[in-house]
């Protein structure tokens, strides 16, 4: 089964401070994804990556920022936290060569204060 | 561009009876990847069941839905329903080109009542 370790599972962070969410996989998979959900608009993709050195800015950006220093790991970093940033995190790896099955990892709730 | 609808945004249903949930999509592939996932309460996504055949009914855990590309949907269907299956249910789309992003539906949220 595929892994996917995100940390941490919890964060309160106050207004303006830096917020950095860690995520891990050991699929060996290319492309890594972060998403937040948030009530009445289910998942919506914030960064991805295709692969160590790649970050990709997906439909809701502006806010966030992504690094992708190895295949194994990907972070989204929150420089200047917002209280609109409050949300549920979750990333995601999956091969982009077998119709996108996407694995996700326990999810991260962040509180900005 | 492409997109996935779901017009369910709640579904309540009693115990036993039969479970369908909506989704249809838009694209101009003509070879597109349909999935459903599955979340349930303090869990993450996980899929479900997928399919890139047309007409071509997919199983897994009691679950089954057919991709239809005459209607473009990928209904979601059960026969009876279980307590267990409670949750949210993602309907999404994959181009099946060169680009390997996933286009989500809103999600239906399921209840199952005794």
């Amino acid at each position: 089964e595929a892994a996917v370790t995100q940390s941490p599972r919890n964060k309160v962070a106050v207004t303006g401070g830096k917020v950095t969410l860690s995520c891990n996989q050991t699929n060996n998979h290319n492309n890594m994804y972060w998403y937040r959900q948030d009530t009445g608009h289910g998942l919506r993709l914030i960064h991805y990556s295709y692969g160590a050195g790649s970050t990709e800015k997906g439909d809701i950006p502006d806010g966030y920022k992504a690094s992708r220093p190895s295949q194994e790991n990907f972070s989204l970093i929150l420089e200047l936290a917002t209280p609109s940033q409050t949300s549920v995190y979750f990333c995601a790896s999956g091969d982009l060569h077998s119709a996108e099955t996407l694995y996700f990892g326990s999810g991260t709730r962040l509180t900005v204060l | 561009g492409d997109s996935v609808t779901q017009t369910e945004g709640l579904v309540t249903l009693t115990e036993g009876l039969p479970v369908m949930l909506n989704c249809t999509y838009q694209t101009i592939y003509s070879n597109p990847f349909l999935f459903w996932y599955v979340q349930h309460l303090n869990e993450s996504p996980r899929l479900l069941l997928k399919s890139f055949t047309d007409n071509k009914r997919t199983e897994h855990q009691g679950f089954h839905a057919t991709l239809h590309k005459s209607s473009s949907s990928f209904h979601l269907q059960k026969s009876s329903a279980q307590l267990s299956d409670s949750a949210l249910y993602y309907c999404a789309l994959s181009e099946g080109d060169s680009n390997y992003q996933l286009i989500w539906g809103s999600g239906t949220k399921l209840i199952i009542k005794p």
